[in-house]
């Protein structure tokens, strides 16, 4: 069964990090894109992050500098590392597939999310 | 970067109804265009791509159009179950925008 599952998310300070983390199965993260997208509390969808299969990377503004997405190909895992951490960074973390390999570009696999909460 | 903006924002509509939500791109993105929709407290999840080729499962009441900055999402016949947040995006490049999203309520 293709799946992706979340975590790693919680309660952090402002000005804090946190490396939340996404394990795939059924598929090889690094034969496809892998996203980060978030929804704050009340909120719409925000893209985040991308990496692609050669490994290049890409950020929406509102967190290029602070977050950085990565792989781990022998655990089949993908990460965001989140630093500087601001209030406003409090949402729901989804990852989601696009599926490279069928030739297919749209988010079809989405994670269940792990919430990040910012706050003292 | 390009600016994906939805509408309305939210509406109302009986069962049955047929629902229209259009979705523009602030620049030509071809067809690569989906559609998400969000129930309460639950994953977004994947109903059209490449702007109107419906995803394996996804009900045939639901069809989307368009091309360039233009398109549709379209509910023919709506159920309760459709009450839900839907979501554009486009994904010819990053980055990946997603529109505002249209909030659908049973009348």
């Amino acid at each position: 069964e293709v799946q992706l599952v979340e975590s790693g998310g919680g309660l952090i300070q402002p000005g804090g990090s946190l490396r939340i983390s996404c394990a795939a199965s059924g598929f090889t993260v690094n034969r496809n894109y892998m996203n980060w997208v978030r929804q704050a509390p009340g909120k719409g969808l925000e893209w985040l992050s991308i990496i692609y299969t050669g490994g290049n990377t890409n950020y929406a503004d509102s967190v290029k500098g602070r977050f950085t997405i990565s792989r781990d190909n022998s655990k089949n895992t993908v990460y965001l590392q989140m630093n500087s951490l601001r209030a406003e960074d409090t949402a729901v973390y989804y990852c989601a597939r696009q599926d490279v390999e069928a030739a297919r570009y749209d988010m079809d696999v989405w994670g269940q999310g792990t919430t990040v909460t910012v706050s003292s | 970067d390009i600016q994906m903006t939805q509408s309305p924002s939210s509406l109302s509509a009986s069962v049955g109804d047929t629902v229209t939500i259009t979705c523009r791109a602030s620049q030509g993105i071809s067809n690569y265009l989906a559609w998400y929709q969000q129930k309460p407290g639950k994953v977004p999840k994947l109903l059209i791509y490449v702007s109107s080729t419906l995803q394996s499962g996804v009900p045939s009441r639901f069809s989307g159009s368009g091309s360039g900055t233009d398109f549709t999402l379209t509910i023919s016949s709506l159920q309760p179950e459709d009450v839900a947040t839907y979501y554009c995006q486009k994904y010819d490049s990053a980055p990946l925008t997603f529109g505002g999203g249209t909030k659908v309520e049973i009348k």
